[in-house]
């Protein structure tokens, strides 16, 4: 079946960028998500990108695809405390589809 | 954007019995989408509901156990039957945006434990 990984930590200190890593491997995956979930709260959709696109750019976040080596990753610039969150990477072949998740990336942003 | 709303956002439940999750939406959708997210892990799919016809479940996930009623375009339940402390977990309602753009919502989800 469809696997999508991601590493579990990443720390950062504030006002750096933090890059969060996605690899999929369903290629027939169109649409590719990024939700953020912060402790004891649901899932935000921070963005996506659909499979067509190279890259995505909204404010601080910028989404970049390989759809050759079915490689995604979250680039957050200027990373603040409030940024501290579970990241989940996710990807489905319909635009209503089920979604496939990965195991999430912790990211920690230090003072 | 849609607006999803869960009722109950937590419980705290007894071993065997059963609870009945609800979800609203600010819009009518086609689809609706149940999650499981089981405590430190990713969110699995449990089931897809459309209206006016039976729940599609994904394997691991039965009806039995996980009952789902969707009534209407706007709102749908999910009942978890004869609880086991293993259900405890984060249930999540998922629905697609209104302009079919490829966006997937969340509610906030419903967090139980079964004791």
């Amino acid at each position: 079946g469809e696997d999508v990984e991601q590493s579990l930590f990443l720390s950062v200190r504030e006002g750096d960028s933090s890059v969060i890593n996605c690899t999929y491997t369903d290629s027939s995956s169109t649409y590719l998500y990024w939700y953020k979930q912060e402790p004891g709260a649901g899932l935000q959709l921070l963005t996506y990108i659909f499979s067509n696109m190279d890259m995505k750019q909204d404010q601080r976040l910028t989404v970049l695809l390989n759809k050759k080596d079915k490689h995604l990753s979250l680039r957050i610039a200027d990373t603040q405390t409030g940024d501290s969150a579970i990241y989940f990477c996710a990807e489905t072949p319909t635009s209503y589809g089920k979604l496939t998740f990965g195991q999430g990336t912790i990211l920690t942003v230090h003072p | 954007s849609a607006v999803i709303s869960q009722k109950p956002s937590r419980d705290i439940c007894q071993r065997g019995t059963s609870l009945t999750i609800q979800c609203q939406v600010d819009s009518q959708v086609t689809m609706m989408f149940w999650y499981r997210q089981q405590p430190g892990q990713s969110l699995t799919l449990i089931a897809t509901a459309n209206q006016g016809s039976e729940a599609t479940y994904e394997s691991g996930f039965v009806i039995d156990k996980f009952p789902i009623s969707r009534p209407n375009l706007t709102f749908s339940t999910l009942t978890v039957s004869n609880m086991s402390p293993e259900d405890s977990s984060i249930y999540l309602c998922s629905v697609s945006g209104t302009a079919n753009t490829g966006e997937l919502f969340f509610g906030e989800g419903s967090r139980l434990t079964v004791l």
